[in-house]
């Protein structure tokens, strides 16, 4: 039982390359989320996710996009990267009734 | 705006000494509030509390909710070196699809 799965583990980029990070989870649930975690910040939402084909905005959403074409894949995207974004990244997953949400391991993003 | 506050912010003790963590939160339309460890990679999920003085209970770890005076506490007994952690305090409410998350307490067991 995989849960929720992140690519890449780890990434370094250059000031304005693009990439996307890929989560997958397993478990059929509804809602997904992408958060970013910074030394003495705690967990930051970044884009969230209430469905196949829905995205909304969480706390510091600029500078990233989404998208959830497939129910079990929610992918995060940066355009242009900064500096600015290093930082681990997390995604989450939780089902309908329940407010548990189950974190994958994260990607470490160093943006140079 | 909602909000919810840990501490303290780091705690370090010796090996088999007991700790108290805190959490408080101030939130409309409060539903549940979420205890999480993380270690060097993903928060791993401890407790879910939904009702006052009912104390949640898992091995060594427990934890109660207040909700007239808006907190909750993690007891951790007869601490080991592998309790060592960030612990990660979220509240989740009505009609809202987040979880609003505290800094967390970065907890460390000396031998």
């Amino acid at each position: 039982n995989a849960g929720v799965t992140q690519t890449p583990k780890f990434r370094v980029l250059k000031t304005g390359q693009s990439m996307t990070l890929l989560c997958a989870q397993d478990m059929n649930h509804e809602y997904m989320y992408w958060y970013r975690q910074d030394p003495g910040m705690g967990l930051r939402l970044i884009h969230y996710s209430v469905g196949e084909g829905t995205t909304a905005k969480g706390e510091v959403p600029d500078g990233y996009n989404v998208s959830r074409l497939k129910k079990q894949n929610f992918l995060l995207g940066l355009e242009s990267a900064a500096p600015s974004q290093t930082s681990v990244y997390f995604c989450a997953s939780r089902e309908l009734a329940k407010n548990i949400q189950y974190f994958g391991a994260g990607t470490r993003l160093s943006v140079l | 705006e909602d909000k919810v506050v840990q501490s303290p912010l780091s705690l370090v003790v010796h090996e088999g000494d007991t700790v108290t963590l805190n959490c408080s939160y101030e939130v409309t339309n409060f539903r549940s509030l979420l205890w999480y460890k993380q270690e060097k990679k993903a928060p791993t999920f401890l407790f879910m509390l939904t009702s006052s003085g009912i104390e949640k209970k898992s091995g060594r770890l427990s934890s109660i909710l207040d909700k007239k005076e808006l907190f909750s506490i993690l007891n951790i007994t007869a601490t080991q070196t592998g309790d060592s952690a960030v612990y990660l305090c979220a509240v989740g409410v009505d009609s809202n699809y987040q979880l609003i998350w505290g800094a967390g307490t970065k907890l460390i067991i000396k031998p």
